[in-house]
């Protein structure tokens, strides 16, 4: 069974662009969360998305969101791009929504500001 | 508020020797607890988690984790190190408020010296 999917792996952005980035789950998973991993802050939960519904979020600005499609596929966005948001933005998904549902992680996209 | 804490920043081994990577966590009721992975410019890898039931859980690739509930521990171990064991090793826990997201600790690099 393929592994979750993101693309692009590597994107380089300036300051107050805004980015899209694409996650695609395992065949059959339903629930997508995203990460943001940084050397300053390690991971950090971003939010989850379950059923085209957002069902938890983590403490990051209003500029980030993200949506899910009816084939489980997630994206997220962040607006109007700072310095600080160069990080490896991971994608994680799982065969359900709830804790007992372990989490496995796509390689992750590494978006750098400039 | 829930919390993982992983002393070690670098745990260095010799191959062959077995090796504990620590773990201490602060969560309100039960914690479901996970380890996790990371190799170079890779996405996260799940080893093993722990939900409930028998204190050590055995994992992917040699691995194991004893939870400690009296130490609030769930200290990574295997018996004997490889040197393909090379990588950066997060602890994560989910709390008991049923979201889904992982928090995790600051990471620890285990180096295994041939």
């Amino acid at each position: 069974k393929a592994g979750v999917t993101q693309t692009p792996r590597y994107l380089i952005k300036t300051r107050g662009q805004q980015v899209t980035l694409s996650c695609s789950p395992i065949s059959g998973h339903r629930s997508v969360s995203w990460y943001q991993q940084t050397p300053g802050q390690g991971l950090q939960f971003l939010f989850e998305y379950f059923s085209e519904t957002q069902r938890n979020k983590g403490n990051f600005p209003g500029r980030f969101s993200g949506r899910q499609f009816s084939n489980s596929r997630s994206e997220m966005n962040v607006s109007t791009l700072e310095l600080g948001d160069s990080a490896l933005y991971l994608c994680a998904s799982s065969l359900n929504s709830g804790r007992s549902y372990e989490q496995y992680f796509g390689p992750g996209t590494r978006l750098t500001v400039t | 508020a829930q919390s993982v804490a992983q002393p070690e920043d670098q745990v260095n081994v010799a191959e062959g020797n077995p090796l504990t990577v620590k773990c201490t966590y602060s969560v309100s009721g039960n914690p479901y607890l996970f380890w996790y992975v990371q190799y170079p410019n890779r996405g996260l890898q799940f080893l093993l988690k722990y939900i409930t039931g028998d204190n050590l859980v055995k994992g992917s690739y040699g691995f194991e984790a004893e939870f400690n509930k009296s130490q609030t521990s769930f200290h990574l171990k295997k018996p004997s190190a490889l040197v393909s064991d090379s990588a950066l090793y997060f602890c994560a826990v989910i709390d008991q408020t049923g979201a889904n997201n992982l928090f995790f600790g600051t990471g620890t690099r285990l180096t295994v010296i041939p």
